[in-house]
């Protein structure tokens, strides 16, 4: 299957800094990226769509200025967690579309856990 | 897209096969199946796809009643890495479509 690289994979941060995971497509173009957040024993849940070139789109609840998402390149997409709170600490999981395998299969990268101390 | 119901938690002894249900009444004729798994703490893995018809493949086989209200997966001879929380999702496959997760079932394999 594709391939989907996410760095780091593991970051801890004081609480109040800024924290920046990328998410990589290693070997195929994607134009939409997803990032999902998941907190311990839950399901994912959809953080916000990243368009290549253009705006991200945030789920409701969301807040679009404390998570940042660029998606400055076809195969590069990055989520930055502004003045990181304890309460941000998750498991950060980018995915993305392979739009020439089928109808638009998504594979996901291994995740990021992020600890806010 | 249309919401899915999956039980909790299942067991199934190593060796035998696994039968996950997913039930999905309200999908609509352009609605693909999917099925992911996740092990812990890892990202999700793509396990199948299917519109109508039956699928099989190297890792399962998915099972869609013809009324397109239900479907299982099929793990034909489970093994103790196949302990995961298995996702099924529907939805349409335009550009741009997100996946929404729903709660999964928990599959243990049993020695």
């Amino acid at each position: 299957g594709a391939v989907v690289s996410q760095h780091p994979s593991r970051v801890i941060c004081k609480s109040g800094t800024s924290v920046k995971i990328e998410c990589r497509s290693l070997d195929f173009q994607a134009t939409t990226m997803f990032w999902y957040r998941q907190f311990p024993k839950q399901s994912l849940m959809l953080m916000a769509t990243s368009n290549e070139g253009s705006k991200a789109t945030y789920e409701q609840g969301v807040e679009k200025d404390k998570f940042l998402i660029n998606h400055a390149s076809l195969t590069l997409s990055t989520l930055t967690v502004t003045s990181a709170h304890p309460e941000d600490s998750s498991f950060y999981i980018c995915s993305a579309r392979v739009l020439d395998r089928g109808p638009g299969e998504l594979f996901f990268g291994e995740g990021s856990r992020l600890t806010v101390l | 897209d249309a919401k899915t119901t999956q039980p909790t938690s299942m067991d199934c002894a190593e060796g035998r096969a696994a039968n996950l249900p997913c039930n999905h009444s309200t999908i609509s004729g352009n609605e693909y199946v999917y099925w992911y798994r996740q092990i812990h703490s890892q990202g999700p893995q793509y396990i199948i796809h299917g519109l109508k018809n039956n699928e099989t493949n190297e890792m399962a086989s998915l099972i869609i009643t013809e009324d397109r209200k239900s479907s299982t997966l099929i793990l034909p001879h489970a093994t103790l890495r196949d302990t995961a929380v298995y996702y099924c999702i529907v939805r349409v496959t335009n550009t741009g479509n997100q996946f929404y997760f729903g709660t999964g079932t928990s599959l243990t394999v049993i020695p």
